[in-house]
């Protein structure tokens, strides 16, 4: 079974649309990440929730609104797509370390799923 | 804000062979850890090794081993008797402590790896 499962792998679609991309983990984390590769393979992160609560958001436009309906998912949907917006979006989860924990867990590495390629025409 | 440089944009290494791939990066905090993503033409992202600031000792994951110099914000990966299938692009990453969230990524280095 795959760990982060997002779909669709590809998304081809005209300026001015609205599409959703989708992302499952399996690995039973609370934190759930957006990351946008752009064309020159930079990776930089976009959102992420923790048990469903928004804890970044990093200077993305609001016509991209993630939602998460339970800890396993996380969902993107962006509105009135744009050229620029052409890029690889993956999703990534990890188990976050909350202060009080007690013994130090050296772990919150964070799983991707394989990317979703947005190309806007 | 943190920063990662990886000044080297493309690397070659002759098959068996040894490379080391760069990576500096920029904190005020004393508290993080260090990771180095693999990500080949199939586009996902594999965890190669991670680092963590308080541990002295370099890690090593079997050909994959690091050099890390926390005074001199410095880690590198070293990768030995290199495999066809190493051929990759490699992203260095820094995440700010134990209850950090966020990975900052550098640019990455294309990896090529000569038969």
């Amino acid at each position: 079974d795959t760990a982060v499962s997002q779909t669709p792998k590809y998304l081809v679609t005209q300026m001015g649309n609205d599409k959703s991309i989708k992302c499952e983990q399996n690995l039973g984390h609370d934190t759930m990440y957006w990351y946008k590769q752009d064309s020159k393979k930079f990776l930089k992160i976009m959102f992420s929730y923790n048990n469903k609560e928004l804890i970044i958001n990093e200077t993305v436009p609001n016509r991209f609104s993630p939602k998460s309906p339970d800890k396993a998912h996380l969902n993107l949907h962006i509105n009135s797509l744009e050229l620029g917006d052409s890029a690889v979006y993956f999703c990534a989860s990890s188990q976050q370390v909350h202060p009080g924990q007690g013994v130090r867990r050296a772990k919150n590495i964070q799983y991707f799923g394989a990317g979703t390629r947005l190309s806007v025409l | 804000a943190q920063t990662v440089t990886q000044s080297q944009p493309e690397m070659s290494v002759q098959e068996a062979e040894t490379v080391t791939l760069s990576c500096t990066y920029d904190t005020s905090e004393s508290d993080y850890y260090l990771f180095w993503y693999k990500q080949p033409p199939s586009r996902q992202m594999i965890l190669v090794i991670r680092q963590e600031a308080y541990k002295q000792q370099n890690a090593t994951e079997n050909r994959f081993s690091v050099n890390f110099q926390k005074a001199a914000k410095s880690f590198s990966l070293k990768i030995s008797d290199s495999q066809l299938g190493d051929a990759a692009m490699y992203f260095c990453a820094y995440k700010e402590g134990e209850y950090g969230n966020k990975l900052v990524f550098g640019a990455g280095t294309i990896l090529r790896v000569k038969s």
